[in-house]
């Protein structure tokens, strides 16, 4: 069964630009997350989505947003890039609509902003 | 809301070390625990989980037991080898309507041959 895919796995940016990440989840999962990893922050919560609804967002600027589509697929987009932006950003699934479940990761995208 | 307190890393040990990561919580009610490992250059993994009071996660030799009147879910290894150099991460489900877990800092461990 494959796992979590996220796409690109590397990326470098410039300020003010925009990015898009991807994120497959493990077939029959309907639950996506996403996470913004920083050495100095640790991992934070940006948004979760089931059956294409945003259930819940982080405390991040309206800068940062995503959706999800029919096939549980999500993307994610940060747009006016910035320095601090430049972290590691996992997305996990979950089976079932229960919010207490385990996750499960993909190795994530990590962006670089120059 | 809820919270997850982890001991500060890095930890460094020589392989064959016992390992102790601490963890303490605050929650409504008795959540689920768990422990996820990240290694290098990859996503998160759990590693184990305990589900009620006084059960005792374990996997690949890790375990952790669920201590209601500490609040604590301690992680512990008896002989860290090499390969087990990552970040260790303790975590509470979201609760409530909320579908937001909390994770900890995370702790990372290296471990010397």
């Amino acid at each position: 069964k494959a796992g979590v895919t996220q796409t690109p796995r590397y990326l470098i940016k410039t300020r003010g630009q925009q990015v898009t990440l991807s994120c497959s989840p493990i077939s029959g999962h309907r639950s996506v997350s996403w996470y913004q990893q920083t050495p100095g922050q640790g991992l934070q919560f940006l948004f979760e989505y089931f059956s294409e609804t945003q259930r819940n967002k982080g405390n991040f600027p309206g800068r940062f947003s995503g959706r999800q589509f029919s096939n549980s697929r999500s993307e994610m987009n940060v747009s006016t890039l910035e320095l601090g932006d430049s972290a590691l950003y996992l997305c996990a699934s979950r089976l079932g609509d229960s919010n207490t479940g385990e996750l499960f990761f993909g190795e994530g995208s990590r962006l670089t902003v120059l | 809301g809820n919270s997850v307190t982890q001991m500060e890393g890095p930890v460094t040990l020589s392989e064959e070390a016992f390992l102790t990561i601490n963890c303490t919580y605050t929650a409504t009610g008795y959540p689920s625990l768990f422990w996820y490992v990240q290694y290098p250059g990859e996503g998160l993994q759990l590693l184990l989980k305990a589900t009620k009071a006084d059960d005792k996660g374990s996997n690949k030799g890790f375990e952790a037991t669920y201590r209601k009147e500490t609040t604590s879910f301690h992680l512990e290894k008896g002989s860290v080898q090499v390969s087990d150099s990552a970040v260790y991460f303790c975590a509470l489900p979201a609760s409530g309507g909320s579908y937001i877990p909390t994770f900890g800092r995370g702790t990372s461990l290296i471990v010397h041959p």
